[in-house]
C-alpha cells in the first residue's frame, strides 16, 4: 500500500514570498490533515478536511494560509505571504475517516525555511 | 496550551535497557495516542489507548492510562539502536475531533 505523498521535500523561499505544498493521501482514506510542527515542538492540526469539506480550520491562520481539497483527494497548502516565523516541516497525514479513534499516517513531510 | 505534555524530554540509555516515557494532559480525553518520528520523517503510529482502558501492550510497547491522574506512559523494554527517535502522546479530547500532541521526548539508545 502506498504511504502519504508530499511534494516537495525542502523549500527555501524568501519573507513575503509565496509557496504552496501538494499532498496526495493513502487511496480510500476520508480523511486528511495538514500539520505544522516547529524545530523541537509537536505537530499542531492546521486543518482537517473530510472529503472535500473542511471539519476544523481553527488553528489556520487565515489571513496568509489557505489550504483546498479538490475531488475529496489531493490536497494543497499554500502560504501568502510567508514570514520567518512560518519555517517550519508541514505534514500531511491521512485516515480512513475523522473523529480521532482512526490512526493518521503521516507523509514524509515539508521542511520550509523562509530567509 | 499543549493537551499532552511529556517527560522527560530526552532521555539517554544503553541498548538492552527499558525505556519509560510519560505523558500527562489537562482535560476529559476520548483516547490516547502515541506516535514515534525517526528524524526527518514523518510520525508514525504506535498504539492508542480508550479512556475506558487501563493498559494496552503491542510488541515491546506497553501503554498504561491513569485517568484519574491524567497520565500515560509508555515502556518499550529491551530497548534497540534502532529505537532510537523523538516519541510524542496524543490526546483526542472526549468532545473533540482533533488531535493535540506533546511537545516530545527524544529517545537516544546507544549501542
Amino acid at each position: 500500500e502506498a504511504g502519504v505523498a508530499q511534494s516537495p521535500r525542502y523549500k527555501i523561499i524568501e519573507k513575503r514570498q509565496s509557496v504552496a505544498f501538494w499532498c496526495n493521501p493513502i487511496s480510500g482514506h476520508a480523511t486528511l490533515y495538514w500539520y505544522q510542527q516547529i524545530l523541537g515542538q509537536g505537530p499542531k492540526l492546521l486543518i482537517q478536511f473530510q472529503n472535500n469539506g473542511v471539519v476544523d480550520d481553527s488553528q489556520l491562520p487565515k489571513d496568509r494560509f489557505s489550504a483546498e481539497r479538490l475531488k475529496g483527494v489531493d490536497s494543497t497548502l499554500k502560504i501568502q505571504p510567508a514570514k520567518l516565523e512560518d519555517s517550519a516541516v508541514y505534514l500531511c497525514a491521512s485516515s480512513l475517516s475523522s473523529g480521532g479513534s482512526y490512526e493518521q499516517y503521516f507523509g514524509p513531510g515539508t521542511r520550509l525555511t523562509v530567509t | 496550551s499543549q493537551q499532552g505534555e511529556e517527560d522527560p524530554q530526552a532521555l539517554s540509555i544503553q541498548e538492552g535497557e527499558n525505556a519509560t516515557m510519560n505523558c500527562s494532559y489537562k482535560t476529559s480525553i476520548n483516547n490516547l495516542q502515541w506516535y514515534r518520528q525517526n528524524s526527518g520523517r514523518g510520525l508514525v503510529h504506535l498504539i492508542l489507548i480508550r479512556s475506558n482502558e487501563r493498559e494496552k501492550h503491542s510488541g515491546r510497547l506497553r501503554v498504561t492510562l491513569d485517568t484519574s491522574k491524567k497520565s500515560s506512559s509508555l515502556l518499550i523494554t529491551a530497548s534497540r539502536a534502532a529505537d532510537t527517535a523523538s516519541y510524542f502522546c496524543a490526546t483526542l479530547r472526549a468532545s473533540g475531533s482533533r488531535l493535540t500532541f506533546g511537545e516530545g521526548t527524544q529517545l537516544t539508545v546507544n549501542p
